[in-house]
């Protein structure tokens, strides 16, 4: 079975620039998340999709921060314009529903080290 | 409010030693808690986690872990480290419904050969 998958796993861009990361979870995870997580912090989350609905979007800064799942498969996280306090590995997990022999277990991307410059 | 402490930020070990790993949680309600490993590079794998049922949980790569609800803790451990163990541990509680999860900050383990 394939795992979550990530691109980019690295991007450096300068300050005010835009970047875009893209996230597949495994096939039939309903949910998808997308987390935060800076050197030294745990995970936080930023974002939990439920098929292609918001269920939590609470800690996102929507001023510079946006992502959409449009088909209720793929995510796109995109910030713009990026800040130095971006700086940090973006997580993206997939769950299944609630039930079964994996409940409550988030299944995690790679993620996708970014560098604000 | 929801939290998560790991008091520990860095741990080291000799190769063969025993580990304990602390996790402390708060939470209004019957937590749902985890323990996750992530390898450099890697994402966040579950090594185990408890809902219910017995206090003394099994999980991969012979890790257990105790849930004590008198003390709000959730400890890790394993009697005999390897050096493959090497990683940063992360404790997380979830809301029922599992659909929200609380990460603490993560210890960092060591391994001396």
């Amino acid at each position: 079975e394939a795992g979550v998958a990530q691109s980019p796993r690295y991007k450096i861009i300068e300050k005010r620039q835009s970047v875009a990361f893209w996230c597949n979870p495994i096939s039939g995870h309903a949910t998808l998340y997308w987390y935060q997580q800076i050197l030294g912090q745990g995970p936080k989350l930023l974002i939990q999709f439920q098929n292609n609905g918001v269920v939590d979007d609470s800690q996102l800064p929507k001023d510079r921060f946006s992502a959409e799942r449009l088909k209720g498969v793929d995510s796109t996280l995109k910030i713009q314009p990026a800040k130095l306090e971006d700086s940090a590995v973006y997580l993206c997990a997939s769950s299944l529903p609630s039930g079964g022999p994996n409940t409550g277990e988030l299944f995690f991307g790679e993620g996708s080290r970014l560098t604000v410059l | 409010a929801q939290s998560v402490t790991q008091p520990d930020i860095h741990i080291t070990v000799s190769e063969g030693a025993s580990l304990e790993l602390r996790c402390n949680y708060s939470y209004g309600a019957t937590p749902y808690l985890f323990w996750y490993v992530q390898s450099p590079g890697q994402g966040l794998q579950l090594l185990l986690k408890y809902f219910s049922g017995d206090t003394l949980v099994q999980g991969i790569k012979g890790f257990e872990a105790e849930f004590k609800r008198s003390q709000s803790s959730f400890n890790l451990r394993k009697p005999s480290v390897h050096w493959s163990d090497a990683a940063e541990y992360f404790c997380a509680v979830g809301a029922a419904g599992f659909n929200k999860f609380y990460f603490g900050s993560g210890t960092k383990l060591n391994v001396k050969p």
